[in-house]
């Protein structure tokens, strides 16, 4: 059964040092997504993402954050300056439609 | 922005109960979703529900989209140790500026006891 790959599994970086976390969606998949979840929280939508370009993001989402599909099978989240808050686990999602989301294992990000 | 309140926060049960856990929002979804997560990796989608009213089944799992498209609900009959775990609801908005975006609960931590 197809589904969402992420690497690495876990990063470590220290605060200030650019981040880059790799997702591989669902082949078919035309809708993207970044969650993220704090330690003992409920998920968080970071962005969406359809036809090469965002479609939503939260206030989370900020200057410090991109997103990008450089090529047909991988969909990126970039942190330019970690700060101590983004440690938390990064989901990437795909669907084919926007409601049947289907996540990845996820990244363990750990700012020190 | 849409808030969700998920209960119970936490359950215990003996192998072989059924559950019932529930979401209610302030406000309007025109998607409800239920994810399971265990520990360390991604939620897994158990059932999505369309429509006001729909009543879907998958396997032991039913979940309904409540009529006032404000809640929804899961039920899991005749639990096996296997069901532990983080159960999350999910709405998704009325089209437009919330397109795509899942609003998750708070999560019920799901114990069974064999």
């Amino acid at each position: 059964e197809p589904e969402v790959t992420q690497t690495p599994s876990h990063q470590v970086t220290q605060m200030g040092q650019e981040v880059i976390l790799r997702c591989v969606p669902i082949s078919n998949h035309l809708y993207f997504y970044w969650y993220r979840q704090i330690l003992g929280q409920k998920v968080e939508f970071l962005v969406s993402f359809y036809n090469n370009e965002i479609s939503e993001k939260s206030e989370i989402f900020d200057d410090q954050f991109s997103v990008e599909r450089p090529d047909g099978s991988n969909f990126t989240l970039k942190i330019r300056s970690t700060k101590l808050e983004d440690s938390a686990m990064y989901f990437c999602a795909s669907s084919e439609g926007p409601s049947e989301q289907y996540f990845g294992p996820g990244t363990r990000l750990t700012v020190t | 922005g849409q808030q969700l309140n998920q209960s119970p926060q936490s359950m215990f049960i003996q192998e072989g109960e059924d559950v019932s856990m529930n979401c209610t929002s302030s406000s309007i979804f025109n998607t409800w979703l239920w994810y399971k997560q265990d520990p360390g990796e991604g939620p897994v989608l158990l059932i999505a529900l369309y429509k006001a009213g729909e009543l879907t089944s998958n396997g032991r799992l039913t979940a309904q989209f409540g009529i006032t498209r404000k809640d929804s609900f899961l039920n899991i009959s005749a639990s096996i140790p296997s069901d532990v775990g983080i159960y999350f609801c999910a709405g998704q908005g009325a089209g437009g500026t919330s397109y795509g975006k899942l609003t998750f609960g708070q999560g019920t931590i799901l114990t069974v006891h064999p």
